[in-house]
């Protein structure tokens, strides 16, 4: 089945360690994204790609990187994990900037 | 700038009878609207999509929206709920801008259906 995949799941990290966060898609989509989704804040972006090679800074940029080396690949870096990281992370993609979006089922992030 | 707010963050409703989530929105472009589902623990699914063309939208699982440019509102409607609707639902507005769209969702309405 076509879509998106996340990995891992879920992950219990320790302040100060590093951790990329795993996205793949299969519907050759130009577009990918990451947000953020906390409660009472609803979703909030991180990082987007428009096309494989080009990234750029969403509303919440500061203390994640991203790369797009490929079409299929978005992982998503924190360099120094802080508890205010603690969140669901959602990886997404759509063939343009403006199109519907199709999301992963998320990466549950818990930072001590 | 664009944004959109949905004015109820919970709405509880009876198994059968009419779910309304309602959705204002403010867009300086000609914007494109999306309802969204998010079941416990998944991603967002589409519901449906308004993109310029007719002002009601039919969605899946018996949803629709209609698109109001006068109240800028984009409400989603069901006529009778089911058990299985019961998750959080995002209002979800996107403006073309050059080759870069930019999409802002609202905040969620977490809808409760009782038996």
């Amino acid at each position: 089945i076509a879509g998106i995949t996340q990995a891992p799941t879920s992950q219990i990290l320790a302040a100060g360690r590093r951790m990329t966060l795993r996205c793949t898609q299969d519907m050759r989509h130009n577009a990918m994204y990451w947000y953020r989704q906390d409660l009472g804040l609803g979703l909030r972006l991180i990082h987007y790609s428009n096309t494989a090679g080009t990234t750029g800074k969403g509303e919440v940029p500061d203390g994640y990187s991203v790369s797009r080396a490929n079409t299929d690949d978005f992982p998503l870096t924190l360099a120094s994990a802080v508890p205010s990281q603690t969140s669901v992370y959602f990886c997404a993609s759509s063939d343009s900037g403006y199109q519907p979006q199709h999301f992963g089922d998320g990466t549950r992030l818990s930072i001590l | 700038a664009q944004s959109v707010t949905q004015l109820d963050s919970h709405v509880s409703v009876s198994e059968g009878t009419p779910v309304l989530l309602r959705c204002n929105y403010s867009s300086s472009y000609s914007p494109s609207l999306f309802w969204y589902v998010q079941h416990p623990n998944k991603g967002l699914q589409l519901l449906l999509k308004y993109t310029s063309a007719a002002t009601l939208v039919k969605g899946i699982n018996g949803f629709e929206a209609e698109f109001k440019k006068s109240e800028t509102s984009f409400h989603l409607t069901k006529p009778s709920a089911h058990m299985s609707d019961a998750a959080e639902y995002f209002c979800v507005v996107s403006e073309k801008k050059g080759s870069q769209g930019n999409l802002i969702f609202g905040k969620g309405t977490k809808l409760s259906v009782k038996p």
